[in-house]
This record gives structure tokens, sequence and C-alpha cells, in this order.
């Protein structure tokens, strides 16, 4: 599987931008980067995807390299409600790739937000 | 539903009986994937089924777990003989299914299986 790096952990304020890297130096044309989050106490949930341009939704903006092996998830106003364990993930697009169909959740990066 | 809703909650079951688990995924979602989250780990992938396919079982870790989807919908997961290290927290997720599996899961809340 196409793997991905995070940090271990990152601290922010709260009402300030957060900007959380990712490295996949081996993705393939066909992986998609998804991102999802963990709050305390609860199941994962969706944050963004994308595959080579920039995305923005409502929870996050997702900026991708234009190489593509990394990307940076932006949280534009962190709240105290944004700490959580955030998930970089590759999904293989392409039937018969090892990561096809199923999300292989890493140890992610825990984020802290300061009031 | 609006959301991916399993049952029970909790379960706390004593060791070497067997426990069933249920997922009722969000209407229309063709998949259907478990994981299991053990205290302070990150989540372990175990069964994922789409459509009439046949599952990918090959996160189960032994043949004291198993997993069935009846009519495209509800999904059970049965561990027999329980262990001790069993003991985790047991989701389940949804998604729609299209060219290049282009979207997100929505996971449940999650059974919290204690075996004492």
């Amino acid at each position: 599987d196409a793997k991905t790096t995070q940090p271990n952990s990152m601290e922010s304020n709260e009402e300030e931008p957060v900007h959380l890297p990712c490295n996949h130096s081996t993705i393939s044309g066909t992986d998609y980067i998804h991102w999802y989050r963990q709050l305390p106490s609860q199941g994962p949930e969706y944050v963004i995807h994308g595959l080579t341009s920039n995305v923005n939704n409502r929870m996050a903006s997702l900026a991708i390299a234009e190489d593509r092996k990394s990307s940076t998830l932006i949280l534009h106003r962190a709240t105290l409600r944004d700490a959580a364990v955030y998930y970089c993930i590759l999904r293989d697009r392409q039937r018969g790739g090892t990561s096809y169909g199923k999300l292989t959740f890493g140890q992610g990066t825990i984020l802290t937000v300061h009031p | 539903g609006a959301g991916v809703s399993q049952s029970p909650s909790n379960k706390v079951t004593e060791k070497g009986k067997d426990v069933e688990l249920r997922c009722d995924p969000i209407s229309g979602h063709t998949a259907l994937y478990w994981y299991r989250q053990s205290l302070g780990q990150g989540l372990e992938f175990l069964i994922y089924f789409q459509g009439n396919s046949a599952p990918d079982k090959s996160g189960l870790p032994s043949d004291r777990f198993s997993a069935e989807r009846t009519g495209g919908s509800v999904s059970t997961l049965t561990i027999q003989r329980t262990q001790q290290e069993d003991s985790a927290v047991y989701l389940c997720a949804s998604s729609l299914v299209g060219t290049g599996y282009n979207y997100g899961y929505t996971f449940g809340s999650g059974t919290r299986l204690t075996v004492v």
C-alpha cells in the first residue's frame, strides 16, 4: 500500500488557522487523498478528499502539491471542537489496487486546540 | 435513517460466549465496512461488503469472526467464543460507490465490546 506520513501531534490556538501536513511520496496516479478526523469517543468523520486540484468545503480546504507527493489539510479558524485525531489516507480508484475499496487508517495527527 | 446505526452501543460479555453486533447502513449505500479500534489504538480493517460481490474478509483476525450482510442492507458481525483480546470498539461505516470510489465513508458511533 502507498503509505502516508503525518506528525504525531500538533497544537493550535483557537481562532487561528491550522495547517496539517501529510507526506505521501509513493502515491500512484490512481490514488485519491482522503482526510478523516476522529473526535474523542466518536467514530471517524469524513472531512475532505481530492485527486489533483485543491479542494474546499464547509469544513476545510485541501491543498495538494503539484507533484502530489504531499498535501495539507487547512482548518481556517480552529475551534475547540476541532480537537481530534486527523487521518490522511490514500485510496486507490483502480480495481485491483491494494487499497481499492477500503480505507487503511494510520496513526494520524493528534490536534490540540488551546482556548 | 439519517446516519449509520449500530447496536448495541455497549456490550459486556463473558469470555467464551458468542456475540452479535448489528449495523444498519445509510439507505442506498451499497458499500459497508467493519473496523475495530482497541483502546488507544488506530482503526483496524475487518471486512468489506460491496453490493453482490464476494466480501473482502482479509482483515478478519481469526475464524471466530464472521459477518454477513442480508439483502444488501443490514450487516451482522459475529464473534464466537469471545476472548479478552476481542475487547474493543467495533465500528461500521457505509458509503456510496461509483467510478473511482470517489465517495467518503459515514461511520456509526460504534459498539463498545468488553469481554470479562
